[in-house]
């Protein structure tokens, strides 16, 4: 069965530093997500990606945060200037094209703690 | 009011039981709706998604209420692999996907 793969598993960086996460969504997949989760907290929407742009984003969103896809499978976060706040899980989702769009039906990856320290 | 709104639980339920988990809805422009389970420290994973006619998939039944903006899960004869937090998540007139805070099932033996 296709999946979402995310890397790495555990991302453990410096207040100040940049990081990138990194997502394999599946292959036939069309439109592109990220999601974080701060622990023992909800689900938060970041950011849509959708024809090598971004659809919708959300507040957290903000010029800190960037995506990116440089090739055909991968897809990208990346956080500048991390800050203890931005310690989360963060998930990429995938979810295939329909006639009218994206199906919305997400298949998330197992995704990426980040730690801030 | 918030955007979606779910009893946190936890629900503790005995195997065999049936189980119903509400949640509730601000944006009346609202499209999309699921269901998602997420294990602990897991990712969330797609339960199934829920149409204006209701659904069912197995043991599962998911039923739409636009005029009370209100969505429902039923899980019948709950086996102790139910146990899990529950998502409801809306999709609203913009491509943003909004999660509940998500409720706690405990399946007890």
């Amino acid at each position: 069965e296709p999946e979402v793969t995310q890397t790495p598993s555990h991302q453990v960086t410096q207040m100040g530093q940049e990081v990138i996460l990194r997502c394999v969504p599946i292959s036939n997949h069309l439109y592109f997500y990220w999601y974080r989760q701060i622990l023992g907290q909800k689900v938060e929407f970041l950011v849509s990606f959708y024809n090598n742009e971004i659809s919708e984003k959300s507040e957290i969103f903000d010029d800190q945060f960037s995506v990116e896809r440089p090739d055909g499978s991968n897809f990208t976060l990346k956080i500048r200037s991390t800050k203890l706040e931005d310690s989360a899980m963060y998930f990429c989702a995938s979810s295939e094209p329909t006639y009218s769009g994206s199906s919305y039906e997400q298949y998330f990856g197992p995704g990426t703690r980040l730690t801030v320290t | 009011r918030k955007e979606v709104e779910q009893d946190p639980g936890p629900f503790n339920v005995p195997e065999g039981a049936t189980v119903a988990f509400n949640c509730t809805y601000s944006n009346s422009a609202s499209q999309s709706f699921f269901w998602y389970r997420q294990d602990c420290r897991k990712e969330p994973k797609l339960l199934m998604s829920v149409y204006s006619s209701g659904n069912e998939d197995g043991r599962f039944t998911a039923q739409l209420n636009r005029a009370s903006q209100y969505i429902s899960l039923l899980i019948r004869d709950s086996k102790l692999s139910d146990s899990a937090t529950y998502l409801c998540v809306v999709k609203g007139g913009d491509d943003k996907i909004i999660f509940g805070k998500g409720t706690r099932l405990h399946i007890l033996p």
